[in-house]
């Protein structure tokens, strides 16, 4: 059973271009969470989602940042005019429920240049 | 404002003695607490949770105890094996379930054979 993947690993923009970030969760799963991690910082909770709803996006910025989770496909964490603060671990996770533990992804690592 | 707090940033122990990992918390909202593990460039492995209605809960070599009373938590590992050395973070969640994960900013685990 393969775990929470996530893709790419690595991603490299200038400021001003938009990033992609795609998580696949595990088999089973239908809640994916997505989290940011700063350096020498915890992680941050960013958004929950069930397919093709948003549970709740109180830890999205308000401008640039939107994700989803179609009925189809991966989860899409899209930031939009990125700039060098968004450099980060960006992590997603997943869940069969929202009363069992999450299961992370080994994250994407975004540097804005 | 830190709800979770992982006040030891680095802790060393010896191979085959007991590591204990502690955690504070301020929200007397949060009734279920995990710990997860993290090695460099991957994703957090959870490893072992707690509801507030349970005061210990034991896994092979970890256990996690909760004194609600201190809004405390604290990760016993016994014996400590070099695998073992990894960053653990702590996690709390406000809800009935584990949505919205809040961390602490983890602390570093060396176990020295």
């Amino acid at each position: 059973n393969a775990g929470v993947m996530q893709n790419p690993r690595h991603l490299v923009r200038r400021r001003g271009q938009e990033a992609r970030l795609r998580c696949s969760p595990m088999k089973g799963h239908s809640h994916v969470y997505w989290y940011r991690q700063l350096p020498e910082e915890g992680l941050k909770f960013m958004v929950y989602l069930q397919k093709e709803n948003i549970i709740d996006e109180s830890g999205m910025p308000k401008e640039r940042f939107s994700a989803e989770f179609p009925k189809e496909g991966p989860s899409i964490l899209r930031i939009q005019q990125v700039v060098r603060g968004d450099s980060a671990a960006y992590f997603c996770a997943s869940s069969p429920t929202s009363y069992n533990e999450q299961f992370f992804g080994p994250g994407t690592r975004l540097t804005v240049l | 404002d830190q709800q979770v707090k992982q006040n030891s940033p680095s802790l060393s122990v010896q191979e085959g003695r007991i590591s204990i990992l502690n955690c504070d918390y301020t929200n007397s909202m949060f009734d279920y607490f995990l710990w997860y593990k993290k090695y460099p460039a991957e994703g957090p492995t959870f490893l072992i949770s707690i509801s507030s209605i349970k005061d210990k809960n034991e896994d092979g070599r970890f256990t996690v105890f909760l004194n609600k009373s201190a809004k405390h938590l604290s990760l016993h590992i016994v014996p400590s094996q070099p695998g073992d050395s990894a960053v653990y973070f702590c996690a709390a969640s406000p809800q009935g379930g584990s949505e919205k994960l809040v961390f602490g900013k983890g602390t570093k685990l060396t176990v020295n054979p």
